[in-house]
């Protein structure tokens, strides 16, 4: 079944840390590529995504992510995470010209100070 | 600009009784998406809407659930009857209207049916 897989369910990590969250996704053809952050008692929020151009892709509060076509990945990445990161985090696809979104089952983070 | 706009943020209900949930899109979205989060199936899209019509609905449970939206400012999800494993939070998410689009999500519904 065409799916979105976030292979990391609970990540832990200290203030400073990196952090790359994995993203898989089974869909064949053009995909368009989001992740999502939910912080604690808040709504989901676009962090990035990509539809085209340059696989790397930089969005806000320094996180980045990488597309990589012949591993159907798309890996977020912050080089030091802080306290304020603490959040759960969706990567989610919209296949080809289809608008609904397909969220993997999220990843929450948890920043220790 | 307000955002998305959801009502109510908290709903407590009885097996049984009617639920109505509200959502205001963004104005000038053309686009409105009906998910439910829970902690056994994660996020999933119920239905959505584009230019007011729906035009996916494989997401809604039963006919139970049912949604309209009668005009590009107001969309409505309904529940009759409520059940109790139809507790979630319900989000409500608008965009411009193409696959390409940020969607942008409301504050969330929490309900609980008892």
């Amino acid at each position: 079944a065409q799916s979105v897989s976030q292979h990391n369910h609970h990540v832990i990590l200290s203030e400073a840390a990196s952090l790359e969250l994995g993203c898989n996704y089974s869909y064949g053809g053009t995909v368009n590529l989001f992740w999502y952050v939910q912080y604690p008692g808040q709504h989901l929020q676009l962090l990035l995504k990509y539809f085209s151009g340059d696989p790397l892709v930089k969005g806000i509060k320094g996180f980045e992510a990488e597309f990589i076509k012949s591993k159907f990945s798309f890996n977020l990445r912050k080089p030091s995470v802080q306290w304020s990161d603490t959040a759960e985090y969706f990567c989610a696809v919209t296949p080809g010209s289809f608008q609904k979104l397909v969220f993997g089952t999220g990843t929450r983070l948890l920043v220790s100070p | 600009d307000a955002g998305v706009i959801q009502s109510p943020r908290h709903e407590v209900t009885e097996m049984g009784q009617e639920v109505t949930l509200r959502c205001k899109p963004i104005s000038g979205h053309n686009s409105l998406f009906w998910y439910r989060q829970t902690m056994m199936r994660g996020l999933e899209l119920l239905i959505y809407f584009n230019n007011n019509v729906p035009i996916d609905d494989s997401g809604m449970p039963e006919d139970r659930f049912s949604a309209k939206m009668p005009n590009a400012s107001f969309s409505t999800l309904k529940i009759q009857p409520s059940e109790p494993r139809d507790s979630a939070v319900y989000f409500c998410a608008s965009s411009q209207g193409t696959a390409q689009e940020t969607q942008y999500f409301g504050p969330g519904t929490r309900l609980l049916v008892l």
